[in-house]
């Protein structure tokens, strides 16, 4: 039972570059959740999800998109990476909405 | 704006103490969890208080809520070297929000 798994861990990009983070987890959980993590603000909600193939926006949802095609997978997309993004992103899932969140262990990028 | 602010920032308190942090938010909650979060970790829940609920205890963690206040704090007693983390709190409404977390260093 391996919980909540991110990939990649640390990743560095040029601006303008896309990626990919890919979050997965294995307690057949309904809700994930999409945060970044930046020094002095706590962690800000990117995009969510309540069920497979459905999404909605958080807090901070620009210049992000997200899918979720497996009940499984979240995936977390940055079409031109800017500098602005330069942050810690985890993944998080829940088996009831609002409730207690497993978190992953995190995905550190650096956009240069 | 960030919708749970915690208090204080940072706290270094020797081991044996009893460290305590406080959570103020803005809006109407369902309920009100605390988090911690080990240096390059991802965060541990810890505990749920529910929003007619005024005090719930877990082994050394004793957590109070004051819906009239809009403020929760988080009580450690008998704090040990491996408490320290940055302990965060996070609030569940019409949306998810987290705390800016208080940095808390145990000195054995």
């Amino acid at each position: 039972n391996a919980g909540v798994t991110q990939t990649p861990k640390f990743r560095v990009l040029k601006t303008g570059q896309s990626m990919t983070l890919l979050c997965a987890q294995d307690m057949n959980h309904e809700y994930m959740y999409w945060y970044r993590q930046d020094p002095g603000m706590g962690l800000r909600l990117i995009h969510y999800s309540v069920g497979e193939g459905t999404t909605a926006k958080g807090e901070v949802p620009d210049g992000y998109n997200v899918s979720r095609l497996k009940k499984q997978n979240f995936l977390l997309g940055l079409e031109s990476a800017a500098p602005s993004q330069t942050s810690v992103y985890f993944c998080a899932s829940s088996y009831v909405v609002g409730e207690t969140q497993y978190f992953g262990p995190g995905t550190r990028l650096l956009v240069l | 704006s960030q919708q749970g602010e915690e208090d204080p920032q940072a706290l270094s308190i020797q081991e044996g103490e009893n460290a305590t942090m406080n959570c103020s938010y803005k809006t109407s909650i369902n309920n009100l969890q605390w988090y911690r979060q080990n240096s390059g970790r991802g965060l541990v829940h810890l505990i749920l208080i529910r929003s007619n609920e005024r005090e719930k205890h877990s082994g050394r963690l004793r957590v109070t809520l004051d819906t009239s206040k809009k403020s929760s704090s988080l009580l450690i007693t008998a704090s040990r070297a491996a408490d320290t983390a940055s302990y965060f709190c996070a609030t569940s409404g019409n949306q998810f929000y987290f705390g800016t977390g208080t940095s808390l260093t145990v000195i054995p």
